[in-house]
């Protein structure tokens, strides 16, 4: 497709089950970020790769939270033993280059029960 | 700490009004400039991008940028209640690589 795409859509689980959500980016990116939006909140930032390496992991809340990309294409953000408070919808950006303007996927909405 | 500032709102203007949304930032050395509108329940998609001072027209928007005072505006002519919306600020700062930081946006309302 031509934009970016993310899987799945809607994501409900029991506390203490992992999850993982998939995004991929717009063909020829080399830039990936993911992003945590809780409702009524901002953007906020969790990781970003550049190619398949992850320059700024800063945003990371928990060691329960990894990413990897792979092939300088897909990512996976992979949350383990969930809790409440990681309800939110998740969000996937890329960017030609880091300098450029970032284009959404429609995210993943995360209801932990 | 890089950081990008937005008045939260939400702003409230009626329709075929101006509606002027500000922003702020800290890195002098910023170059790159972006506006973001969010529907509620959406994704953010980019309205305008904006790299030089001045003004940059795009149909009813145009950004302003005044890197001096570290200020850049979004102005929606004629506004529409369908402009009704979050707005975000997104600023590239320089942090050893180049860093996209958004603000936490602005919701305007815009009444028929």
């Amino acid at each position: 497709g031509a934009g970016v795409s993310q899987s799945p859509s809607n994501k409900v689980t029991e506390k203490g089950k992992d999850v993982e959500l998939r995004c991929d980016p717009i063909s020829g990116h080399t830039a990936l970020y993911w992003y945590r939006q809780r409702l009524g909140q901002g953007l906020e930032f969790l990781i970003y790769f550049q190619g398949n390496s992850a320059p700024d992991k800063s945003g990371l809340p928990s060691d329960r939270f990894s990413a990897e990309r792979t092939g300088e294409s897909v990512s996976t953000l992979t949350i383990q033993r969930t809790q409440q408070e990681d309800s939110a919808v998740y969000l996937c950006a890329s960017s030609l280059f880091p300098e450029q303007p970032q284009h959404f996927g429609d995210g993943t909405r995360l209801s932990i029960l | 700490q890089k950081e990008v500032e937005q008045n939260s709102g939400p702003l409230s203007v009626p329709e075929g009004a101006i509606a002027s949304l500000n922003c702020t930032y800290s890195d002098r050395g910023s170059q790159s400039f972006f506006w973001y509108r969010q529907y509620s329940g959406k994704s953010p998609e980019l309205i305008m991008s904006i790299y030089s001072n001045g003004d940059k027209e795009d149909g009813r928007f145009t950004a302003q940028l005044n890197k001096a005072s570290q200020y850049v505006s979004l102005l929606i002519r004629d506004s529409q209640p369908s402009d009704s919306a979050t707005y975000l600020c997104a600023v590239i700062f320089n942090t050893g690589f180049q860093k996209l930081v958004f603000g936490t946006g602005t919701r305007l309302l815009v009444s028929p």
